[in-house]
């Protein structure tokens, strides 16, 4: 069983530029969530998808979007980054359930 | 606001006692709360769960109690191991408003755990 796997592992952008994160679900799960951590701080949810529709949003911009493909595979793109988008971006994969989620490894962004 | 509140952003125990990690939380729409450990460069990792019915739940050397009427979590770890030492984080789940799903996580701020030889 392959678990939730994302990429790039660490990525430098500048301020105004645009990006996009790749997440690959653990294999059966259906639901894909995206979470944001600035350092020091808990994990804050960005939206979560389930069967490629967006199902719930956080406290994030319109700038931050995302899509799920017909595999359960996901992307974040973020446009318009600015110096407080840097941070880890975790991807969290589940069953259409109250249940616990599992997380990726994370993408390290940097803004400069 | 923070929803979901971990006081204690540091613990220290001795290999062999008891660590108990606490979590505090304010809103009454939560009705189930998870535990996850996190070690650097990783992602977090799942640790133990327990609904809203619950008042306790034990896995192994994780004890998860639930205070509803005190807003109140707690996790105990006995005996602590020095593999126990990483960033602990309380997360709670509950309905979106005015819906049905589940899904969201709303995190604390983590506690550092450092368990000693």
């Amino acid at each position: 069983e392959t678990g939730v796997t994302q990429s790039p592992t660490h990525l430098i952008k500048t301020r105004g530029q645009q990006v996009t994160l790749r997440c690959s679900s653990q294999s059966g799960h259906n639901t894909v969530s995206w979470y944001q951590q600035a350092l020091g701080q808990g994990p804050q949810f960005i939206f979560q998808y389930y069967r490629e529709e967006e199902n719930g949003r956080g406290n994030f911009p319109p700038r931050f979007s995302g899509l799920q493909f017909p595999n359960y595979s996901s992307e974040l793109n973020v446009n318009a980054l600015e110096l407080d988008d840097s941070a880890l971006y975790l991807c969290a994969s589940s069953l259409r359930a109250p249940q616990e989620q599992f997380f990726g490894p994370g993408t390290r962004l940097t803004v400069l | 606001d923070q929803q979901v509140k971990q006081n204690s952003p540091s613990l220290s125990v001795q290999e062999g006692r008891i660590s108990i990690l606490n979590c505090d939380y304010t809103n009454s729409m939560f009705d189930y709360f998870l535990w996850y450990k996190k070690y650097p460069a990783e992602g977090p990792t799942f640790l133990i769960s327990i609904s809203s019915i619950k008042d306790k739940n034990e896995d192994g050397r994780f004890t998860v109690f639930l205070n509803k009427s005190a807003k109140h979590l707690s996790l105990h770890i006995v005996p602590s191991q020095p593999g126990d030492s990483a960033v602990y984080f309380c997360a709670a789940m509950g309905r979106y408003a005015g819906g049905t799903s589940y899904g969201k996580l709303t995190f604390g701020q983590g506690t550092i755990l450092t368990v000693h030889p």
